[in-house]
């Protein structure tokens, strides 16, 4: 079972350059959100999503835009990456009959200069 | 909006001897609570949950946690560590009519041999 498989592991950005963090899951899950785990400060919430083409906001979405288009996918955008999204960054997902238990995937450790 | 308060950074216990990591939460309506631990470079897993029902929940590995609402609290136990129990732990709370996540700031759990 693939899970949650998050692409890629390791990106080091310069300051202004944008990507995208890419985030799968094969479990059907109508739920995927996004964090960012920095040290002292646990997991916080970016955006996150309950379906298809239904997207949310989470407590620290300046700097990030996402998008689902499908039930599979969530990428994660940074238009013009700062510093201060140096972080390491996790997709989870849940649905169906485990519903209320998030699946994470294994992370982004991303750095800008 | 919901949020959780891990008070402690750090827990050191030695082997064999019980633990007890502490949460703390804040909802406006019925909580859902869970602990989740992180292996070094690794994603997130799950543990235990509380939905509704008994105080004690029964989780992974030997570990439960108790649900006490008129404390707003639900601490991580475990009778006896072990050395592979070393690990951070997070606890994370969802609101029942919320669709997103929060979690603490985490907590480090060292077991001594």
């Amino acid at each position: 079972n693939a899970g949650v498989t998050q692409t890629p592991k390791f990106q080091v950005l310069k300051t202004g350059q944008s990507m995208t963090l890419q985030c799968a899951q094969d479990m059907n899950h109508e739920y995927m959100s996004w964090y960012r785990q920095d040290p002292g400060m646990g997991l916080r919430l970016i955006h996150y999503s309950v379906g298809a083409g239904i997207t949310d906001q989470g407590e620290v979405p300046n700097g990030y835009n996402v998008s689902r288009s499908t039930t599979e996918d969530f990428p994660l955008r940074l238009l013009s990456a700062a510093p201060s999204q140096t972080s390491v960054y996790f997709c989870a997902s849940s649905g169906g009959a485990q519903y209320e238990k998030l699946f994470f995937g294994s992370g982004t450790q991303l750095s800008v200069l | 909006a919901q949020s959780v308060a891990q008070p402690e950074d750090q827990v050191n216990v030695a082997e064999g001897n019980p633990l007890t990591v502490k949460c703390t939460y804040s909802v406006s309506g019925n909580p859902y609570l869970f602990w989740y631990v992180q292996y070094p470079n690794r994603g997130l897993q799950f543990l235990l949950k509380y939905i509704t029902g008994d105080n004690l929940v029964k989780g992974s590995y030997g570990f439960e946690a108790e649900f006490n609402k008129s404390q707003t609290s639900f601490h991580l136990k475990k009778p006896s560590a072990l050395v592979s129990d070393s690990a951070l732990y997070f606890c994370a709370v969802r609101d029942m009519g919320s669709s997103d996540m929060r979690f603490g700031a985490g907590t480090r759990l060292t077991v001594k041999p």
